[in-house]
């Protein structure tokens, strides 16, 4: 247990679906980020909330829609992905102003 | 143009023994920070070692030390004997800028390298 919790651990959606990623963290970080990491490419970070507010939104498609209510939760919802979206999502926090990061363990989404 | 470059997709190591792996980074920013960060099957990244741009000394962390040299924007992560549970993934990672309070930080990664340990 990181101090990250990723809730699913593997999703499986049509393209026409809808569902929610979840992340929770109780270490008093108060930035979050998504990341995205497909095989063979780098991590790709997605968007940045810092104090629950949104700082970065990297060129993010639209069918992903983040979403902070406090500083200890973040939501990825999902709707019409492509196959081309599965990959693995990784949530981390951190403190600002401090220099590292900590995961969770990713939700593996496989979209058919 | 990449600003962090992992030329080695795998490496092979014996049990005990120390092994290398290599990263170079790309930034005109002179304050910055670099990880190092192990990624088991489980997929959860786990944070190894940190060095910032103005550290005069290397970082060591247990087994771990990173080779920071600066003119050649070399940031080489040392494992030293090495174990079969280090068998994974290993990314390299950087924050450019300086750290600032109530700033996050963004963190750009590279291609990573799959370290398998042998007996």
């Amino acid at each position: 247990e990181t101090g990250v919790t990723q809730t699913p651990r593997h999703l499986v959606m049509g393209m026409t679906n809808k569902k929610s990623l979840k992340c929770e963290q109780h270490l008093g970080h108060n930035a979050m980020y998504w990341y995205k990491q497909s095989a063979k490419k780098p991590l790709e970070l997605m968007f940045v909330y810092n104090f629950k507010e949104q700082t970065e939104n990297n060129s993010v498609p639209s069918r992903f829609s983040p979403e902070c209510p406090n500083s200890s939760h973040l939501f990825l919802h999902l709707h019409t992905l492509q196959p081309e979206d599965s990959a693995l999502y990784l949530c981390a926090s951190s403190l600002t102003g401090w220099r590292g990061y900590t995961f969770g363990s990713g939700t593996r989404l496989t979209v058919v | 143009a990449q600003k962090i470059t992992q030329t080695q997709p795998g490496m092979f190591v014996q049990e005990k023994e120390a092994v290398t792996l290599d990263c170079t980074y790309d930034t005109s920013d002179p304050s910055y920070g670099l990880f190092w960060y192990k990624q088991p099957s489980s997929g959860e990244m786990i944070f190894l070692i940190y060095q910032g741009s103005y550290d005069q000394q290397n970082a060591t962390e247990g087994r771990y030390s990173l080779n920071f040299q600066k003119a050649r924007k070399s940031a080489n992560l040392v494992i030293s004997a090495s174990q079969l549970g280090d068998s994974a993934m290993y990314f390299c990672a950087m924050r450019e800028g300086p750290l600032e309070s109530g700033t996050a930080s963004k963190l750009t990664f590279g291609t990573g390298t799959r370290l398998q340990v042998t007996l």
